[in-house]
């Protein structure tokens, strides 16, 4: 079945950065574009940007641009997004979603299970 | 502040039928579709709606949504207690270079 697994949760200190990792399976890896969205405890989604794995183009938010870098490695079919310059408001877990695409309509389907990263000192 | 608009919480008891709104412009829900996620408490996002009114397979027929302008809306028939959780609309948005935006979120208690 289709299903993206993401790395396991991190904790890091303010001005450091982090690298969470979305395998993908169950599909072509390079078909469907990646987009990353992250959710602090106890608030809404936010979408942080997009890559699309066959061409490594990207998108982001431009709260992020800057910070964040979205990259992949087709030949283990996985995504990643670095986030730099960790503060404490980065704390949330962070989600990956295959973006599927049917003529001019788009969804997420299916979303990884989510990496919690904690900032704090 | 997110882009779109949820109300913050909605609630019902079994059986009942309730809607959750779902507020834009004419750059995102106005130019494009919507679609709801429905995020079960501590677990990840569920696609429940595509297109606006599409359901994916598995999703029950309880579950519709409508769009009708700048606005969209999710109803949910004959309410269950499985059906308590957190409720996002989505649409991608042309005035900010394609990014996605998000409603706040409605938490659906079934009383």
């Amino acid at each position: 079945q289709v299903q993206l697994v993401q790395s396991g949760a991190e904790v890091k200190k303010p001005g450091a950065s982090v690298k969470v990792s979305c395998k993908a399976s169950g599909y072509t890896f390079t078909s469907y574009d990646i987009n990353w969205v992250r959710q602090a405890t106890g608030q809404g989604l936010e979408w942080m940007g997009w890559m699309n794995p066959n061409s490594g183009n990207t998108g982001y938010a431009q709260k992020f641009q800057g910070r964040v870098t979205m990259t992949r490695n087709t030949s283990i079919s996985t995504a990643y997004m670095e986030l730099s310059s960790l503060r404490s408001e980065d704390t949330a877990v962070y989600y990956c979603a295959r973006k599927y695409q049917l003529l001019w309509y788009n969804w997420f389907d299916p979303w990884g299970q989510g990496t919690l990263v904690t900032v704090s000192s | 502040q997110s882009v779109l608009t949820q109300p913050p919480s909605a609630s019902g008891t079994p059986g009942q039928r309730v809607t959750i709104s779902c507020s834009g412009s004419s750059s995102n829900i106005g130019s494009n579709t919507v679609n709801w996620y429905q995020q079960l408490p501590g677990t990840a996002p569920k696609l429940l709606i595509y297109s606006n009114n599409q359901r994916p397979s598995g999703v029950p027929d309880r579950f519709s949504g409508s769009k009708s302008g700048t606005s969209a809306s999710l109803a949910i028939s004959g309410l269950q207690s499985e059906d308590e959780a957190d409720y996002y609309c989505a649409a991608w948005d042309d005035s900010l270079n394609g990014d996605v935006v998000f409603g706040g979120g409605t938490k659906l208690t079934v009383l």
